[in-house]
């Protein structure tokens, strides 16, 4: 299994600009997870999605944050209008929910790595 | 409604030397945990995780933690500190009860291995 694919794994981007992030979870994985890491608050939960249906988006900032998964074997974060403090690692993550020896062991991609200027 | 705190946000230890990663946790219930790795420029990887049963849990390259419930604690040890351990590592808790089981995660411990 390749894991959890991320794209891009960077971006650099202006200030206004429209931004989407791309993630391929785990074949077979039905909970699917954005995460956002910077230094100053850590590991934040945006938003997860169970069998495509998006749960809990709490965590999601404010409107200009959106995602989507419009099937089991991708999902979308998308940033518009994109800001400087938009700036940090943005995560996805996978899981099998339902199996007691799966336990919530996330599988995390590798990142994106944003840059708004 | 859970939390994790850990102790020390760096962490510096002599290559050899004991590793002690602080986590304490608050659950209403009782929770799974879990040890978290992040080396730089990568994603997050498991070491090891407590659901039930033995409390001392093993992981990989070397590392486990023990469950304590009396204290609320899982902290992470190696008897002997390489310099590839060097990297950020993260405690978790979730509760079994939740729907969709999401994890809440510590600020993490940086720790530094020095030669």
């Amino acid at each position: 299994d390749a894991g959890v694919i991320q794209s891009p794994r960077h971006e650099v981007t202006e200030m206004g600009q429209e931004v989407t992030l791309r993630c391929k979870p785990i074949s077979g994985h039905n909970s699917l997870f954005w995460y956002r890491q910077t230094m100053m608050r850590g590991l934040e939960l945006l938003i997860y999605f169970n069998n495509n249906v998006p749960i809990d988006d709490s965590g999601m900032p404010e409107d200009r944050f959106s995602a989507k998964m419009p099937n089991a074997s991708f999902s979308t974060l998308k940033i518009q209008p994109s800001e400087p403090r938009d700036s940090a690692v943005y995560f996805c993550a996978s899981t099998r929910t339902g199996s007691l020896s799966g336990a919530n062991v996330l599988t995390f991609g590798a990142g994106s790595r944003l840059t708004v200027l | 409604a859970q939390s994790v705190t850990q102790l020390g946000s760096h962490v510096s230890v002599s290559e050899g030397a004991l590793v002690l990663l602080r986590c304490n946790y608050s659950s209403s219930v009782p929770p799974y945990l879990f040890w978290y790795v992040q080396y730089p420029n990568q994603g997050l990887q498991l070491l090891l995780k407590y659901t039930t049963g033995a409390t001392l849990v093993k992981g990989i390259n070397g590392f486990e933690a023990e469950f304590k419930k009396s204290e609320t604690s899982f902290h992470l040890t190696k008897p002997s500190a390489h310099m590839s351990d060097a990297a950020e590592y993260f405690c978790a808790v979730s509760d079994p009860r939740g729907s969709a089981r999401q994890l809440t995660f510590g600020s993490g411990t940086q720790l530094t291995v020095l030669p």
